[in-house]
């Protein structure tokens, strides 16, 4: 079984600060790492995601995350913050292998973006 | 289309009600989820299909009751529902079981009073 931990369930930032928001797991598999964000009264949006290969990823908005294994982190990253990037952020994992149906989620960060 | 349609956006039912939601997907996912999700919580996965079948049931309480009637399609049907069991309904899907990228719906907020 996976799980995630999400260390923050706040983050206040000042709007064009950059922002890190944390994320490590659990798992005795290879998995797949990603972020989702939430919109107030949305569904949830893939911003990012880690299959294999290059550990940095870039998505969506101007986010990234790297992956390192050795710390089993997914950190998510913006160099600066919009107004707009306030929101609901969730980090999620899934086992790798075939049959691995289930996405495992973080209990979320709520990032507020201060003008 | 990149899309996961579901309706009702909002919908508010009795408890003594009989309701549907409904989920459509047009990228040839074989693999379709609901969850549900309570304020300021994550996603809680409650059913899986796979290539029309159902393959995962995470002890949802019968009042709740999936369907696949094609692989485009998912709806849960809802009857004699609690006031607890209000909550936002979201529908995914993904290319298949085990690999990457759910594709989520907006979802259905239900209230059920």
């Amino acid at each position: 079984a996976q799980s995630v931990t999400q260390l923050d369930s706040q983050v206040p930032v000042f709007e064009e600060a950059p922002v890190e928001l944390r994320c490590n797991y659990s798992s005795s598999v290879s998995v797949y790492l990603f972020w989702y964000v939430q919109y107030p009264n949305q569904g949830l949006q893939l911003l990012l995601k880690y299959l294999s290969g290059s550990t940095l990823v870039k998505g969506i908005n101007g986010f990234e995350a790297e992956f390192n294994k050795s710390q089993t982190s997914f950190h998510l990253r913006k160099p600066s913050v919009h107004i707009s990037d306030t929101a609901e952020y969730f980090c999620a994992v899934s086992a790798s292998g075939a049959g691995s149906y289930q996405l495992t989620f973080g209990k979320g960060t709520k990032l507020s973006v201060i003008p | 289309d990149t899309e996961v349609t579901q309706t009702p956006k909002h919908l508010v039912m009795g408890m003594t009600n009989k309701k549907s939601l409904k989920c459509e997907q047009h990228m040839g996912h074989r693999a379709m989820y609901w969850y549900k999700q309570k304020a300021k919580k994550p996603p809680e996965l409650m059913f899986v299909y796979s290539y029309e079948k159902l393959s995962i049931n995470e002890s949802v309480p019968s009042r709740f009751s999936p369907e696949c009637p094609n692989s485009s399609l998912l709806n849960l049907h809802l009857h004699a529902l609690q006031p607890e069991d209000s909550a936002l309904y979201l529908c995914a899907s993904s290319q298949a079981q085990g690999t990457a990228g759910y594709t989520f719906g907006s979802g259905t907020r239900l209230t059920v009073v």
